[in-house]
């Protein structure tokens, strides 16, 4: 299927322990993100990268570590969980660099819950 | 930057009905307003868009408005249908390279 898949769908963790997620698109896209959807629903964005080259980093903390080894692959890795971490996180990928000017697909998200 | 509010936050209507979900935007540069929509269980997906030369765009039952000088968009929804139950997110995007999405709106239909 032509796709942006996410894995694990479900993540349950312990405070404290490091965790990632993994992010593929077979779109052909040259740009990735990750977003945060928190339980009332607010999508906001983490970090994209362009052809590997981080372009946004909103001011996440740096327990939050995004790599992206080619451009059809974006982990986000985090450390020592914190309770307010648990959220659905989203991956994205669009055509191009500019959002603003490019349909943004969107991964079905992995929840992260943190005990 | 960009600010992008939206309301309401939860919307009902009876099958059949209009509904209209309306945002504003904060950023005069912006340029390009999608509406995403998001079913339980699923990420986001687009449904349409608008750019800021145009006023009005129409995709069957779905249209977008546009009033810039006031800076606000709608999305309209013509004879709800039960499966058009999700939530539906507006976003706003200038020349930087990220977009701004409202809070969201919970639509259901009621059938």
């Amino acid at each position: 299927d032509t796709a942006v898949s996410q894995t694990p769908k479900y993540l349950v963790t312990q405070m404290g322990n490091d965790k990632s997620i993994k992010c593929e698109q077979n779109l052909g896209h040259d740009t990735m993100y990750w977003y945060k959807q928190d339980s009332k629903k607010f999508l906001k964005i983490m970090f994209s990268y362009n052809n590997k080259e981080l372009i946004i980093n909103e001011t996440v903390p740096n327990r939050f570590s995004p790599k992206s080894p080619d451009k059809a692959h974006l982990n986000l890795h985090i450390n020592s969980l914190e309770l307010g971490d648990s959220a659905v996180y989203f991956c994205a990928s669009s055509l191009r660099l500019a959002p603003s000017r490019n349909e943004q697909f969107f991964g079905p998200g992995t929840r992260l819950t943190v005990l | 930057g960009e600010n992008v509010e939206q309301h309401p936050s939860t919307l009902s209507v009876q099958e059949g009905d209009s509904a209209v979900i309306k945002c504003t935007y904060s950023d005069s540069a912006s340029n390009y307003f999608p509406w995403y929509k998001q079913e339980l269980g699923k990420g986001p997906q687009l449904i349409i868009d608008i750019r800021s030369n145009v006023g009005e765009k129409k995709d069957q039952r779905i249209a977008v408005t546009l009033n810039k000088t006031a800076k606000h968009f709608s999305l309209h929804i013509t004879e709800t249908q039960p499966e058009d139950s999700a939530v539906y997110f507006c976003a706003g995007g200038d020349s930087s390279y990220k977009l701004i999405f409202g809070s969201g709106t919970r639509l259901l239909v009621r059938p």
